[in-house]
Parts: C-alpha cells; sequence; structure tokens
C-alpha cells in the first residue's frame, strides 16, 4: 500500500505569514495528488488537484507543488479563515484514495 | 448547483444494523462516482469505497471490504451505506463525495454532502 506522510502535524503562524506543509508519497504517484481544506465541524473541501491545479473558486494565496514522491502545498499569506486541518490524498487506478493524516492550522 | 445531501444522525445500540444515504442533484448522478469517507472522532479522513451509480460497479478498501455494503438506486439519485451488526468503534461521521473524472474511478473529491454522525453506544 502507498503510504502518504504528511508535516508537520500542526502549525502555528501569523497573519500574512506564508506556510508551507508537505507530503511525501512511499512510492511514485506522478501528479496523483490532491489538497483539501477542513474547518471545524464542517466537510472537507478540495483547494488543489493533481498536486498543482487550483480548484475554482479557490483564492489564488493557495497553491500546490511536486510531481513523484514529494509534494508541497502553500498559503503565500495566511489569512484569519484559513484556520483549519489540511489534508493530503493520492489516488491510483486499483483505485485507491489515501489521506495524509493531517495538519492542524492555528494563527499565532 | 451540484449537492448531495446526506441523512440525519443516528444512534444505534452495538449489533444493530443500519443504512445511511446521500442523494444526489443539479448533474447525471449515474455518470459520476460517489465515495464514502470515515472520520472518527478527533481523527483524519480515511476512503471506504466507492460506486458508479450507472451500473453499481463498487470498489472497496481493503480496510473496509467485507465491513460495510456501499450501494446505490439510481432512478432516486441516492447512494446509501449499511452495516448489518454495528460496533462501537463505527462511531464516527460519515461522508459522501462526488469523485471527479467519470468513468474512470480516478481523481479527486470535488463535491461532499454535509456528514452523517453515527454513534454507536450500549
Amino acid at each position: 500500500d502507498i503510504q502518504m506522510t504528511q508535516s508537520p502535524s500542526s502549525l502555528s503562524a501569523s497573519v500574512g505569514d506564508r506556510v508551507t506543509i508537505t507530503c511525501q508519497a512511499s512510492q511514485d504517484i506522478s501528479n496523483y495528488l490532491n489538497w483539501y481544506q477542513q474547518k471545524p465541524g464542517k466537510a472537507p473541501k478540495l483547494l488543489i488537484y493533481d498536486a498543482s491545479n487550483l480548484e475554482t473558486g479557490v483564492p489564488s494565496r493557495f497553491s500546490g507543488s511536486g510531481s513523484g514522491t514529494d509534494f508541497t502545498f502553500t498559503i503565500s499569506s495566511l489569512q484569519p479563515e484559513d484556520i483549519a486541518t489540511y489534508y493530503c490524498q493520492q489516488y491510483d487506478n486499483l483505485p485507491r484514495y489515501t489521506f495524509g493524516q493531517g495538519t492542524k492550522l492555528e494563527i499565532k | 448547483e451540484v449537492q448531495l445531501v446526506q441523512s440525519g444522525a443516528e444512534v444505534k445500540k452495538p449489533g444493530e444494523s443500519l443504512k445511511i444515504s446521500c442523494k444526489g442533484s443539479g448533474y447525471s448522478f449515474t455518470s459520476y462516482w460517489i465515495g464514502w469517507v470515515r472520520q472518527m472522532p478527533g481523527k483524519g479522513l480515511e476512503w471506504m469505497g466507492i460506486i458508479y451509480p450507472g451500473d453499481s460497479d463498487t470498489r472497496y478498501s481493503p480496510s473496509f471490504q467485507g465491513q460495510v455494503t456501499i450501494s446505490a438506486d439510481k432512478s432516486i439519485s441516492t447512494a446509501y451505506l449499511q452495516w448489518s451488526s454495528l460496533k462501537a468503534s463505527d462511531t464516527a461521521m460519515y461522508y459522501c463525495a462526488r469523485l471527479t473524472r467519470a468513468p474512470e474511478p480516478l481523481g479527486y473529491f470535488d463535491y461532499w454532502g454535509q456528514g452523517t454522525l453515527v454513534t454507536v453506544s450500549s
């Protein structure tokens, strides 16, 4: 099975900071990597698909990059409404959909 | 507008059966896979399985194979997740979500239901 290692598990940052979360796959997954945001008590929301594509309607301060085994999610300038838990998720053609452990983002 | 509307919260006893639902609207329900995702209290997201309502092709995560049954009734645009004998460890929030990039079971979950909280307690 493909394992997804997401880090850090929690993160505290100030408004306006640049925030980076990483996700590492245990084997090459090409660009089959998505990022979701989950606010407390809410369903997850798709932000980035296929490693670097911004979902329609998502603010441009969110971005993703990477391919193969190493991926990065970035918020260029943290806003108060970005407080949430972020998950990476890989997919393949078996099919399998594996989520990372999540990164809880808080305001400092 | 694409919507997935899930059935309401449930409180059950161990050993009881349960079927929760997810009704799709605003798109061709038979043309997209629907997935189910579990979130145990305070924990992360776990993919359980997916179904293609067009022909009821169903794929399960190995972790959930044999533990739950996923089905769909395309005549009423509704997918289901059911248990025959609940355990306390089934206590969780369950989400349905639409998988894009049909007809292949690939891609990302672009629309999500609001979640159904299942509590199993004696």
